[in-house]
């Protein structure tokens, strides 16, 4: 069973809202990353830390942004949400060599559904 | 650019039989693969992983072979269940990076 935990799970809001969508792990693990997820396609990495303090932005570009102030919290902010941003965000930390070969293995949230009308 | 596929969007297995989900991938210095199932409503669920050293390593009912020559990957499900009906994805990781490769998916559907 993940311990890392997405709220809220589905939110609909209309455009131009902020909204914030919370994770936290309880793994105690450095590495904490953002995906955005459209149904049945592949992950694109958005945002990603290190540990506190670090945040990088990953390979599709997005107007949200984050933030790493405590080890197990790493919220995303979109300030204005355009329907464009409709999708699924998905949150995953990870811990180096959890893998059974020593893999980098992510562990994931169940995700929030984001649909902007 | 660099990037991970899957070659059948969809499988349809009937219950028991065997399911390989297959995955070609284009990153030659990629360190390890992994494995990962998707259920409806779920984040992606680590099923497996394997290094760029070896070629197989198998799991519980699971089985995951690396051929480096033609930089392909396959799953290999024994005795498939209902419960493996599932989206599956490969990754591709190098070692010390954050940047982890998904394809796209393959559906799983286990037909009763």
């Amino acid at each position: 069973e993940a311990d890392i935990y997405q709220t809220p799970r589905y939110l609909v809001i209309g455009t131009g809202k902020k909204i914030t969508l919370e994770c936290s792990q309880t793994m105690g693990h450095d590495k904490m990353y953002w995906y955005q997820q459209d149904p049945g396609m592949e992950l694109h990495l958005i945002h990603y830390s290190y540990g506190v303090n670090s945040t990088e932005k990953g390979d599709l570009s997005s107007e949200s942004t984050v933030s790493r102030i405590r080890t197990e919290h790493f919220p995303l902010t979109l300030e204005s949400a355009r329907p464009s941003h409709t999708s699924q965000y998905l949150c995953a930390s990870s811990e180096y060599g959890t893998g059974f070969s020593g893999a980098n293995v992510l562990t994931f949230g169940a995700g929030s559904r984001l649909t902007v009308l | 650019g660099e990037s991970v596929g899957l070659h059948l969007p969809t499988l349809s297995v009937q219950e028991g039989d065997n399911s390989i989900i297959n995955c070609a991938y284009s990153n030659s210095a990629s360190d390890y693969f992994i494995w990962y199932k998707q259920e409806s409503g779920k984040g992606p669920q680590f099923i497996i992983d394997i290094r760029s050293n070896m070629d197989k390593r198998q799991g519980q009912r699971v089985t995951v072979l690396l051929n480096k020559t033609v930089k392909h990957l396959s799953l290999q499900i024994a005795a498939t269940q209902p419960g493996d009906s599932a989206v599956y994805f490969c990754a591709e990781n190098t070692s010390g990076t954050y940047k982890y490769i998904f394809g796209t998916g393959t559906r799983l559907k286990v037909l009763a």
